[in-house]
Formats: structure tokens, sequence, C-alpha cells
């Protein structure tokens, strides 16, 4: 089955404990991103990659960091979480095919305190 | 600076009437705008896109009107169906970038 996987599903961590958050995609896609969903504002991509070793900022980059050392793999770190962290993280893939059509994981919720 | 918006956050429709949920962007370089639907507690997903080189995309009982003078889509949902209440997100895109910019999505309710 076609699919992006996301884990942890939930997590609560304390400010300043470094956190990954993995991503795996099983379609062989080119592309990967991030983003975050706040009430309100949407969904906002932290980063996005276009193909392995290929990475760039999205809109707020800040505070996070991601690598994309292998294609399938895209995960993301937080090396000091904050509270204004606290959200949900979507990873999405899609192929450079495709046009921009991206496939997303179920999500992340994830609580700073 | 918000590049792409949807200035109702929520919609409630009759079921079988038409649902029209609205969309407005800024960036002229925008050439490939898409739909995406939620629903809680799971990612969102792909419904139907168009591309800037047209006017007019359908699938089924979906279809997306692109007024690119205006900078404004929408997304029409004939006949409107319970199951249709979500949250739908438009987005856009510059080329084929895998850079998406999102809307801050509309949250549509079907009542039988």
């Amino acid at each position: 089955e076609a699919q992006v996987t996301q884990n942890p599903r939930y997590l609560i961590t304390v400010t300043g404990k470094k956190l990954t958050v993995t991503c795996s995609q099983n379609m062989n896609h080119e592309y990967m991103s991030w983003y975050r969903q706040d009430p309100g504002l949407g969904l906002r991509q932290i980063y996005y990659s276009m193909n392995v070793e290929v990475t760039d900022k999205g809109d707020v980059p800040e505070g996070y960091k991601v690598s994309r050392k292998e294609k399938r793999n895209f995960p993301l770190i937080l090396e000091s979480p904050s509270p204004n962290q606290t959200s949900l993280y979507f990873c999405a893939s899609s192929s450079s095919r495709s046009g921009n059509e991206q496939y997303f994981g179920p999500g992340t919720r994830l609580t700073v305190t | 600076d918000q590049q792409v918006k949807q200035n109702s956050p929520s919609l409630s429709v009759q079921e079988g009437r038409i649902s029209i949920l609205n969309c407005d962007y800024t960036n002229s370089m925008f050439d490939y705008f898409l739909w995406y639907k939620k629903y809680p507690a799971e990612g969102p997903t792909f419904l139907i896109s168009i591309s800037s080189i047209k006017d007019k995309n359908e699938d089924g009982r979906f279809t997306v009107f692109l007024n690119k003078s205006a900078k404004h889509l929408s997304l029409h949902i004939v006949p409107s169906q319970p199951g249709d209440s979500a949250v739908y997100f438009c987005a856009a895109s510059a080329r084929n970038t895998g850079k998406l910019i999102f809307g801050q999505g509309t949250t549509l309710q079907v009542k039988p």
C-alpha cells in the first residue's frame, strides 16, 4: 500500500529536550516536505526536499532541522524544542511527474511544555 | 504575508445543495492550484487540481474554477453530501518546485 508514515503520532516533551519525528514514504517520490498546522494559519511549510541531499527552507524553518540521506526518509529534528513549537506536524511526498499533488502522512501531535 | 487566503473559516450547507468554497492568491507566479480535504485525526488528502492554462477542471461532483485575472479560484461541490463535511484547504505552487503554499482552510458542514 502506497503511504507516508510518521512516528510518533503523539509526543509530549519538555522545553529543550531534543527530539526527532521520522517520516518515510514507499512511493519512490523525489519531493518531501514538512508542514505544521496551527489554528487560523492553515498549513505552513517548514522545510522541503527535492531529492537526496537537497533541502531548502520553507516559510517557517526557525527552530527545525531536516536531513535527506535516503530517498524514502525525511526526519524532522527539533534540537531545542520550545512551547511555540507545539503544533500538528505533517510530512508529505510527491513525484516530480505529478505536479504538486502531495501525499500526506497521518500527522504528529507535538506538545512542548 | 498570506499569499493564499481563504477568507471564510466555515460554511454550512444543506445536503443536496451546492457548496462553494473560495480562495484568493496574490502571487502571479503561481501556475498550479490544488484543493485538499482533511478529516479530523487524518492527514490532508488531494481532491482536485487545476493548471493555470485552464479555467475549469471537473471530477465527478467536484469542479474547480480558476479566474486568473482576479487571482481567484473556487471549488464547487454538487450535490453536497454529509460525508463531504471536512476542512478544505486550497494550495498553490510555482512550477514543479515541490513547494506548496496553503490557505488557512474552510470548515464545511453539510447538514442532512
